[in-house]
């Protein structure tokens, strides 16, 4: 049972185009907030971590936002490029267990 | 540094047999994580170790899963007997325990149990 939730599962965006999408994890028992980026065929790689309600966090193109009152995180992608096509994760971090909580990823295909 | 390193990256294996799969963490991580990759589950958490420790094995399937780390730059995880639905991309990632907890991810083992 996936107790954070990601949606959508899939989308298609055109080249140049923004797009963003949606992790929504419980609020309760929150630590941290993640988010990887898996290319196909490869392993996941961190992009972000955010604690504090209203963080925001950027690299380069990509930047994340936090709500941890209501339990959701958007990740936003600017001018999509085709490199930027892969599986996004979210994974939830609560109280400091060292375990993480992933989310089924919001699968980005950027068309040229 | 090298990464979180796995061996093997592929596996072929029959029904009923032994497969040890393999993890080298990131040196200084202190947290070892096994994951699975299924398309009907996602990435699933199997077990974690910190500081060499078994803390949480609920992941863990059934008896035939069983996981063990030595020492602080090796871990395993053994299925035996293997059976066709073990067949999934399995994950080992590590963590130094930080603020961050960001775990770092090895490439993969790809297995197939025919």
């Amino acid at each position: 049972i996936l107790n954070v939730e990601q949606s959508p599962q899939s989308l298609h965006v055109q080249e140049g185009d923004s797009t963003n999408f949606t992790c929504s994890f419980p609020s309760s028992n929150f630590y941290a907030l993640h988010w990887y980026r898996w290319e196909t065929a490869k392993s996941p790689e961190a992009l972000f971590v955010m604690t504090l309600n209203g963080d925001e966090k950027k690299k380069g193109r990509i930047s994340a936002t936090l709500n941890t009152k209501e339990g959701y995180s958007y990740l936003y992608i600017k001018g999509s490029q085709p490199e930027d096509s892969a599986t996004y994760l979210c994974a939830w971090d609560r109280s400091n267990d060292y375990k993480l909580s992933f989310g089924a990823g919001t699968t980005v295909t950027v068309r040229a | 540094d090298a990464g979180v390193i796995q061996s093997p990256r592929h596996e072929v294996t029959e029904m009923g047999q032994e497969v040890t799969l393999r993890c080298k963490p990131i040196s200084g991580h202190n947290s070892l994580f096994w994951y699975r990759q299924t398309m009907m589950r996602g990435l699933e958490l199997l077990i974690y170790f910190n500081n060499n420790v078994p803390i949480d094995d609920s992941g863990m399937p059934e008896d035939r899963f069983s996981a063990k780390m030595p020492n602080a730059s090796f871990s395993t995880l053994k299925i035996q007997p293997s059976e066709p639905r073990d067949s999934a991309v399995y994950f080992c990632a590590s963590s130094f325990q930080d603020v961050t907890e960001t775990q770092y991810f090895g490439p993969g083992t790809r297995l197939l149990v025919l």
